[in-house]
This record gives C-alpha cells, structure tokens and sequence, in this order.
C-alpha cells in the first residue's frame, strides 16, 4: 500500500526565506506525486505534480519540488517566502491512473512571520 | 481552473438527524467524484469513490448505510450523513475528475460538520 510522510507538522519562517517542506514516500512502483496548499476555509489547490521525466518539477506560486527516487523524497522548495503563502501543504502519492486514489500526507502548516 | 462548489461550508446538527452534503463542479462535466474525510492534525482520508450514473465504490472501513453518496448528474455529487452522531464531526471534502485537464482533481472548500 502506498504512504506519505511528512515529518514536519509545523514550520515557522521569516518573510523573505526560503523554505523547505519535507515528503517521503512509500509505493512499490513509479509514483505519481503531487503538493497541494490549502488556505483556511478553501479547498486544496494543486502546486505541482511529477508524472515522469525531469525530477525537478517547477509549480505555481514560484514553488518547486524535486523527486529523488533513491531517497523515496519528493521535497517542495520556494527560494523566497512571502506571507500569503501561510497555508497548508499536503504531499501526496498517486496510485496508476494518475489522479485517482491519491494518498495524503498528514500536512505541514507554514506559518509565515514578517 | 475548474471549480468546485461546496455547500454548506459548515452544519451543525443534532445527534440522530441526517445530514446533506452537496459537491458541484460549476464549469465542467464530471462522471467521477471523490469523497474526503479530515480529523483535526491528520491527513484526508478517502471515504468513497462516486460514479455518476452508478452505485458508489466505498474504502474499505467506511459504512455505506451511513455515508450514503448519490452521484444523480454530471455535475452534482451528494453526500448524507444518516443518524449523524458526535463521532461523526469531521471536515469532509470532495473532489471531482475533470477530464477536460487530463483527469486533474478540482477540490471543493470542505464542509465542516459538527454533530451535538
């Protein structure tokens, strides 16, 4: 059975930092990985996915996320923090078939401090 | 992007009543919608899989006389909570395949439930 990991539940930074939101996964074959934020009271958004070819996988929102197969990561990356990207950041793992039977990660909240 | 409605986006009810959730793909046709369940500080758990036209695919340790999802149209997904009680307080989400962006999930902004 595929799973998520992430290990942070919360992280605080400064505007203006980087940021690094940590996910590993199980799954026995080629994943289907993806981030999605959620902002309260919304519904998730995606932010990136990775299908195959290139690892580094460039996102919305200036996010970036890079597959390490030989980790079983899948780590979301951003060079600058502004403060709307406060949220929620799910990792998740898709089974064959892309989209359907996504696995979610138990989410970081990002808390953004001026 | 498509969007997905939501509605309500929160419902209080007492214990023993029913209640209904609605999930609407507002700019796109789609057949297959997912149902979410959200515990404060734990990941979405996927409660069932809704197949316009046909019965709902519920995972495993999900109690389909409770959670009774009816999936009528193209874009309308229902979710009833029957004899709601306190343990059934919970963010549900839903949601929908659109085919039209090669089958990317759209999200609804979540319905949080509260059972007294």
């Amino acid at each position: 059975a595929q799973s998520v990991t992430q290990p942070d539940i919360h992280i605080t930074v400064s505007e203006g930092a980087s940021l690094e939101l940590r996910c590993n996964y199980s799954y026995g074959a080629t994943p289907y990985l993806f981030w999605y934020v959620q902002s309260p009271g919304q519904g998730l958004q995606l932010l990136l996915k990775y299908f195959s070819g290139d690892t580094l996988v460039q996102g919305i929102k200036g996010f970036e996320a890079e597959f390490k197969r030989s980790q079983s990561s899948f780590n979301l990356r951003k060079p600058s923090v502004h403060w709307s990207d406060a949220a929620e950041y799910f990792c998740a793992v898709g089974a064959i078939g892309g989209y359907q039977k996504v696995t979610f990660g138990i989410g970081t909240k990002l808390q953004v401090i001026p | 992007g498509a969007v997905v409605s939501q509605h309500p986006s929160w419902v209080i009810c007492k214990s023993g009543t029913s209640v209904k959730i609605e999930c609407r793909s507002l700019d796109f046709q789609a057949t297959t919608m997912f149902w979410y369940r959200q515990f404060p500080k734990q990941s979405l758990m996927l409660m069932a899989t809704s197949n316009e036209g046909s019965k709902a695919t519920y995972e495993q340790g999900v109690e389909k006389d409770k959670f009774l999802i009816n999936h009528a149209s193209l874009t309308l997904s229902t979710l009833t909570v029957t004899s709601a009680h306190p343990e059934d307080s919970s963010f549900y989400i839903c949601s929908a395949e659109d085919r039209g962006h090669n089958g990317e999930l759209f999200f609804g902004e979540g319905s949080r439930l509260t059972v007294l």
